[in-house]
């Protein structure tokens, strides 16, 4: 089993569409979460940190199932700009910023 | 404040080729750490360096060497480049605190083709 999976889609949404993704993790003792985005030829960048139950920001809500050891990513009201890839990321357990491990991204394509 | 800046940005070597790609971090941060990206996959950490030593590494083979300088500046080395070295490597550079380390935030990255 990966230490991190996601489903590589790609989901093919219309603007204004809710979209949700799911990823699986196998180290139970994993502590925080994120969500990178990752534009085409591009470097990632955060999105959101999780490190409870979830996390809010605007149009996007990250949630964490520890019981099940999955991390979702919600989307509301997608605009075209949301158009990316779309990594969950988990840390080596007790410490955030080192040793990142990558599911293989899930590719979101908004349309008009 | 310029972020993470890596060099060059795009590179064409010949398999059996070295190849040197530098990294400076953003600034106030201290450690380094080197991903692998090939296309159409998430990146895959190689090693992270901090007080100029490798701290940590992932599973690549000896081919991959690296260097943290004095500045906290660092450089990731690959001899005997393979046809499946093609990849983007994206350096990510974060502040060690206490046990822990902050934030990892990411170069644009070097594209390397190996023909």
């Amino acid at each position: 089993r990966k230490e991190v999976e996601q489903d590589p889609g790609p989901f093919n949404v219309p603007e204004g569409a809710t979209v949700a993704f799911n990823c699986t993790y196998s180290n139970s003792a994993s502590q925080s979460f994120f969500w990178y985005r990752q534009d085409c030829r591009k470097e990632p960048k955060l999105l959101m940190s999780v490190y409870s139950s979830g996390n809010e920001d605007g149009r996007f809500t990250a949630q964490l199932n520890r019981a099940s050891q999955y991390i979702s990513l919600l989307i509301r009201d997608s605009k075209l700009s949301d158009s990316a890839t779309y990594l969950c990321v988990v840390p080596h357990p007790h410490n955030a910023g080192n040793m990142l491990t990558f599911g293989g991204g899930t590719r979101l394509m908004v349309k008009p | 404040d310029a972020g993470v800046t890596q060099s060059p940005t795009h590179l064409i070597k010949t398999r059996g080729q070295q190849v040197t790609l530098r990294c400076s971090p953003k600034s106030g941060h201290d450690t380094v750490s080197w991903y692998q990206q090939a296309l159409g996959q998430g990146p895959q950490f190689i090693f992270q360096y901090y007080e100029e030593e490798e701290r940590q590494r992932g599973n690549f083979p000896d081919r991959f060497s690296g260097h943290q300088f004095p500045n906290y500046s660092s450089e990731l080395n690959v001899n005997a480049l393979l046809l499946g070295d093609s990849a983007l490597y994206l350096c990510a550079s974060s502040q060690y605190v206490g046990t822990m380390n902050t934030e990892a935030f990411f170069g644009q990255g070097t594209r390397l083709t190996v023909v």
